[in-house]
């Protein structure tokens, strides 16, 4: 079956403007979660979506960075004013259930960001 | 808060070799231990996972892990490596509530032919 898919798969933006990186996760799957890597903090945890439940967003740097996730389904990160500290391959995975699961989550290829 | 130590930034192993990766982490109660493999270029791919009975965990190309409570360790083994096991190596852990994982900064292997 199809895995999570991330779009665009490359961004390169402006020091300044605002970008939208699309995640649809696996279908069927309820919980999904955006990360972040890059060279200076290596990967962390971002947000994290569960079925209805108000997310976790304790992982998001600034309140600059907000997702959504709409239907259950497609979740878009939104990154208003960006810095060049931004700039890192965001990541976004789904698992069949979260909470005290633990599922396997999987990951997308993710989308490579470039603030100028 | 929970953390995940990989002492090993670069790791040289010549193909055929055995292959260790070293793992500390901490957590203040039973974890939930993943190794992800990220070879160029791609997204995340899971290894092994551990949660709980036979500390000896089996998973997916030939790879395979031992949790050591005593230790705080989950270090990831293979017998004998291949050349398309070049790529980077994470370990993680998670909490049941919630499940976000907290990476190692990785661990890059070079296979040398």
């Amino acid at each position: 079956g199809a895995g999570v898919s991330q779009s665009p798969s490359n961004k390169v933006t402006e020091k300044g403007k605002d970008v939208e990186l699309r995640c649809d996760p696996i279908s069927g799957h309820t919980a999904l979660y955006w990360y972040r890597q890059s060279l200076g903090q290596g990967l962390e945890f971002l947000i994290y979506f569960q079925g209805n439940s108000a997310p976790d967003k304790s992982g998001l740097p600034s309140d600059r960075f907000s997702a959504e996730r709409t239907g259950g389904s497609v979740s878009t990160l939104t990154i208003q004013r960006t810095q060049q500290e931004d700039s890192a391959v965001y990541l976004c995975a789904s698992s069949r259930r979260g909470g005290r699961s633990a599922d396997t989550q999987y990951f997308g290829p993710g989308t490579r960001l470039t603030v100028l | 808060a929970q953390s995940v130590t990989q002492p090993d930034i670069h790791i040289t192993v010549s193909e055929g070799a055995s292959l260790e990766l070293r793992c500390n982490y901490s957590y203040g109660a039973t974890p939930y231990l993943f190794w992800y493999v990220q070879s160029p270029g791609q997204g995340l791919q899971l290894l092994l996972k551990y949660f709980s009975g036979d500390t000896l965990v089996q998973g997916i190309k030939g790879f395979e892990a031992e949790f050591k409570r005593s230790q705080s360790s989950f270090n990831l083994r293979k017998p004998s490596v291949h050349w398309s096991d070049a790529a980077e190596y994470f370990c993680a852990v998670g909490k049941a509530a919630g499940n976000k994982l907290t990476f190692g900064g990785g661990t890059r292997v070079l296979v040398k032919p």
